[in-house]
């Protein structure tokens, strides 16, 4: 069964702090791995990973995927409190259209 | 990426009743997807709606539940039917509109069964 897992849980950091989130995957045939920040109701965009070794950059966000070890980090430096956020991870099979979902990362930035 | 309009934005309903929530793309996809997120939970997939089939459910979620309609390409509903408190979630419609930019979420809708 395709299965991913997001790691810590949740966080809580003051502002100006360095974060990094971790996603390990066990997917068949895998494709591609996205990452989507949860605010509110609706997940938005962040990043799709498809190749490793290739870091992806957006602003303070950051990601890069590890075939090998299957897993990715999202790093986000000098944050933000409009960091707070659900930090989602979801993999995708190739073949597959849907994407299965990792538990989420609760982050707390505290001024 | 799409644009997704997803309505209601919440609800409040009787337990035994039944919602309807729709989601209109702004342009033709293949494939709809319907999840469902309980508090402080993750997002669980629902079905998989393609439009002229009926939809793919997955384990756990049955069509008499959850009827999905698919009428065309740029359109989609989802009712939860006879509603229990355990219903509460928040409920995301979603479509690939552009392979290079993931999957889009509708602005979903939270609902409370009371």
């Amino acid at each position: 069964e395709d299965k991913v897992v997001q790691s810590p849980l949740s966080l809580v950091v003051h502002e100006g702090d360095t974060v990094t989130l971790n996603c390990s995957y066990e997917v068949t045939n895998f494709r591609s791995l996205l990452w989507y920040k949860q605010e509110k109701k609706a997940p938005t965009f962040l990043f799709m990973l498809t190749s490793s070794g290739i870091e992806k950059k957006s602003g303070r966000l950051s990601s890069i995927l590890d075939k090998k070890e299957l897993f990715s980090i999202l790093n986000i430096t000098a944050t933000q409190t409009g960091d707070s956020a659900i930090y989602l991870c979801a993999a995708r099979p190739r073949g597959a259209q849907k994407l299965v979902f990792g538990q989420g990362t609760r982050l707390t930035i505290n001024p | 990426s799409a644009v997704i309009s997803q309505k209601p934005s919440r609800d409040i309903c009787q337990r035994g009743t039944s919602l309807t929530i729709q989601c209109q793309v702004d342009s033709q996809v293949t494939m709809m997807f319907w999840y469902r997120q309980q508090p402080g939970q993750s997002l669980t997939l629902i079905a998989t709606a393609n439009q002229g089939s009926e939809a793919t459910y997955e384990s756990g979620f049955v069509i008499d539940k959850f009827p999905i309609s698919r009428p065309n390409l740029t359109f989609s509903t989802l009712t939860v039917s006879n509603m229990s408190p355990e219903d509460s979630s928040i409920y995301l419609c979603s479509a690939d509109r552009d392979s290079n930019y993931g999957y889009t979420f509708g602005s979903g809708t939270r609902l409370t069964v009371v």
